[in-house]
């Protein structure tokens, strides 16, 4: 069964212009999570998407924004892009897998590596 | 305060040796716990959920504690390819509200 995919692996862009980023999800996963991750840093959360709707989102401008297609992939838009946006992008999928808490589990995708110039 | 903490380490352990990581979280309402492990310049994987009774996956063992806000993880017999940071996520599964919360991590390194 294929991953999470995300495309593209690496993107350079220079201050002010905007990006774009992808993610399919695991076949039959409904949930699209983002995350940002800067260098030495821990995952903050951005958006979570869910049967096409954005559900919550994360402490980020909304100059990060994004949406979910009938398909459940998920495109995340960064637009007037700063030089602190540098940073890998994950995107994660969840399975309705019953945990001790009822929680999600979500898998990872290998992440879109953002270079602002 | 951040909602999950973890002591960055790192932890430098020779091989075989047993070492064990602690994670506190600020939320008594959290549901779901896990830990995941991030290789270098890699996506997070998930090693194992967390459950009330304690739970155990070969070499790997972790614990939760309710009463003191605390997760555990314990590896036993290290190998030089456990090296890696593990990552602590603490959830409130309420719906609409299904925020996961990462530590920043805790690096191992095992040594020959």
């Amino acid at each position: 069964e294929a991953g999470v995919t995300q495309s593209p692996t690496h993107l350079i862009k220079t201050r002010g212009q905007q990006a774009t980023l992808r993610c399919s999800p695991i076949s039959g996963h409904t949930s699209v999570y983002w995350y940002q991750q800067a260098l030495g840093l821990g995952l903050q959360f951005l958006l979570w998407y869910d049967e096409g709707e954005e559900r919550n989102r994360g402490n980020f401008p909304p100059r990060f924004s994004g949406r979910q297609f009938p398909n459940y992939s998920s495109e995340l838009n960064v637009n007037a892009l700063e030089l602190e946006d540098s940073a890998l992008y994950l995107c994660a999928s969840s399975s309705r897998e019953l945990t001790s808490g009822g929680a999600d589990t979500q898998y990872f995708g290998p992440g879109t590596r953002l270079t602002v110039l | 305060r951040k909602e999950v903490e973890q002591d960055p380490g790192p932890f430098n352990v020779p091989e075989g040796a047993t070492v064990a990581f602690n994670c506190t979280y600020s939320n008594s309402a959290s549901q779901s716990f896990f830990w995941y492990r991030q290789d270098c310049r890699k996506e997070p994987k998930l090693l194992m959920s967390v459950y009330s009774s304690g739970n155990e996956d070969g070499r790997f063992t972790a614990q939760l504690n309710r009463a003191s806000q605390y997760i555990s993880l314990l590896i036993r017999d290290s190998k030089l390819s456990d090296s890696a940071t593990y990552l602590c996520v603490v959830n409130n599964p309420a719906y609409n509200f299904n925020k996961f919360y990462f530590g920043s991590g805790t690096k191992l390194n095992v040594k020959p």
